[in-house]
């Protein structure tokens, strides 16, 4: 079955610069979350977006930015990035009327910033 | 206060022991309570879904909600070295967009 698919796997970025990580969700699926993890902690909300619109934000710096397409693919933009910004980056996906299915989870992009 | 607690763990028990997951809480709005099971450099995997208070179980899983005290309970029973993973609870205000909160995460060991 298809999985939700994240790209790239890895990301090495210097300070400064700018990342854009892709999510491509499961088919059908209309809701996406973006999640940041840094190490050995939990999976922090970062926003989410339904059917293309915004529909809940987190702990979003402002320096990041999302989108949702009209393909369903997902976005996350990160400009300007700081050491602190290295992290696992999660992007998960979820059918809004199945909530027993959860959300299911890409395998992530690992941003190391140097 | 974060609105979810986890012990980081990590356990370590024996193949075959029973384990004991736990997770407190302090928004009383969460009504969807979930486990999920995270592998190393591997995202999150849903394990159990259940709504409101009570018990569900799924094979060698138990997930118990207890809404009064703000605790819920992950259980696995004859434990496998496979189950070896950091499991992640998880809880939501409601269905829609509403996002979803995670512990910590237990780091289990079991041991062959």
């Amino acid at each position: 079955a298809a999985g939700v698919i994240q790209s790239p796997r890895h990301l090495i970025k210097e300070k400064r610069e700018t990342a854009t990580l892709k999510c491509y969700p499961i088919p059908r699926h209309d809701t996406v979350y973006w999640y940041q993890q840094g190490p050995g902690q939990d999976p922090q909300f970062l926003i989410s977006f339904y059917e293309k619109m915004q529909s809940d934000k987190g702990s979003i710096p402002d320096r990041f930015s999302a989108q949702q397409f009209s393909d369903y693919h997902s976005e996350l933009n990160m400009s300007s990035l700081e050491l602190g910004d290295s992290a696992l980056y999660f992007c998960a996906s979820s059918l809004m009327r199945k909530p027993e299915f959860g959300y299911t989870f890409g395998s992530g992009t690992r941003l190391t910033v140097v | 206060q974060k609105e979810v607690e986890q012990d980081p763990g990590p356990l370590s028990v024996p193949e075959g022991a029973i384990v004991s997951l736990n997770c407190t809480y302090s928004n009383s709005a969460f009504q969807y309570f979930m486990w999920y099971r995270q592998y190393s450099r591997k995202g999150p995997e849903l394990l159990m879904y259940t709504y409101s208070s009570g018990n569900k179980e799924d094979g060698r899983f138990t997930a118990q909600v207890d809404k009064s005290s703000k605790y819920i309970s992950l259980f696995i029973r004859d434990s496998q070295p496979s189950d070896s993973a950091t499991y992640l609870c998880a809880m939501k205000r409601g269905t829609g967009g509403f996002k979803t909160i995670f512990g910590a995460g237990t780091r289990l060991f079991v041991k062959a």
